[in-house]
């Protein structure tokens, strides 16, 4: 069945460090991508998506590309700040229901 | 544009009780989804209504939890009785729909934390 797996975590940069969360992924046919982020107390939201193969989402100054021949869709940016502290998730949308991969917490220090 | 609403935000209840939520999803909305989230874990879907319609409850525990949205708009997700491994956040997301098809992007409410003692 399709699954995602990301990087565990903690990770922990310091601001405006470079941030690379990496994601690959399992699936039949042609998934929609997603990365999610959950700031504290808060619920899910939207950070980016893409819905082919060579597509980039971006948003907020993240990035990640849907690699078709690698199954990956790494979450990067190029310089975090203290504002990005949340836990990202990964996510692919097949033919059935939205999955998602454990989540990555991260912690930006002054 | 108001976001999805849930109720409460937390929730204490001892094991063998009852507990209900409560979501109200983004105006126009015709997909609603329920999903619970253990700590450190992911989402998981636990169902999926088209308007008042169920299509997807595969994952639902049916022996303790229900859900209903009788009139196509907002929704309650029950656990009758509830265990300690209910301890969780549990999730409202709402979607759009165009002709009859649910879009890809969903969106969340902030959720309700339950605490099973």
């Amino acid at each position: 069945g399709n699954s995602v797996t990301q990087m565990e975590g903690p990770v922990t940069l310091s601001e405006e460090a470079f941030l690379t969360i990496n994601c690959t992924y399992t699936a039949t046919g042609y998934p929609s991508l997603f990365w999610y982020v959950q700031y504290p107390g808060e619920g899910l939201q939207l950070l980016l998506k893409a819905t082919k193969a060579d597509d980039k989402g971006s948003n907020k100054g993240f990035e990640a590309t849907y690699r078709k021949e690698t199954t990956s869709f790494h979450l990067e940016k190029g310089s975090v700040q203290v504002s990005d502290s949340a836990v990202y998730f990964c996510a692919l949308k097949g033919q059935g229901n939205l999955i998602f991969g454990k989540g990555t917490k991260l912690s930006v220090k002054p | 544009e108001a976001g999805v609403a849930q109720s409460p935000r937390y929730k204490i209840i001892e094991k063998r009780q009852s507990v209900a939520f409560w979501c109200n999803p983004i105006s126009g909305h015709a997909t609603l989804y329920w999903y619970q989230q253990i700590l450190g874990q992911g989402p998981k879907l636990l169902i999926q209504f088209q308007n008042n319609g169920v299509v997807d409850d595969s994952q639902l525990p049916k022996d303790r939890f229900s859900a209903e949205r009788l009139k196509g708009v907002d929704s309650t997700l029950k656990i009758q009785p509830a265990k300690l491994e209910d301890s969780a956040v549990y999730l409202c997301a709402s979607s759009h729909t165009y002709s009859g098809r649910t879009t890809d992007t969903q969106y969340f409410g902030p959720g309700t934390r339950l605490t099973v003692l």
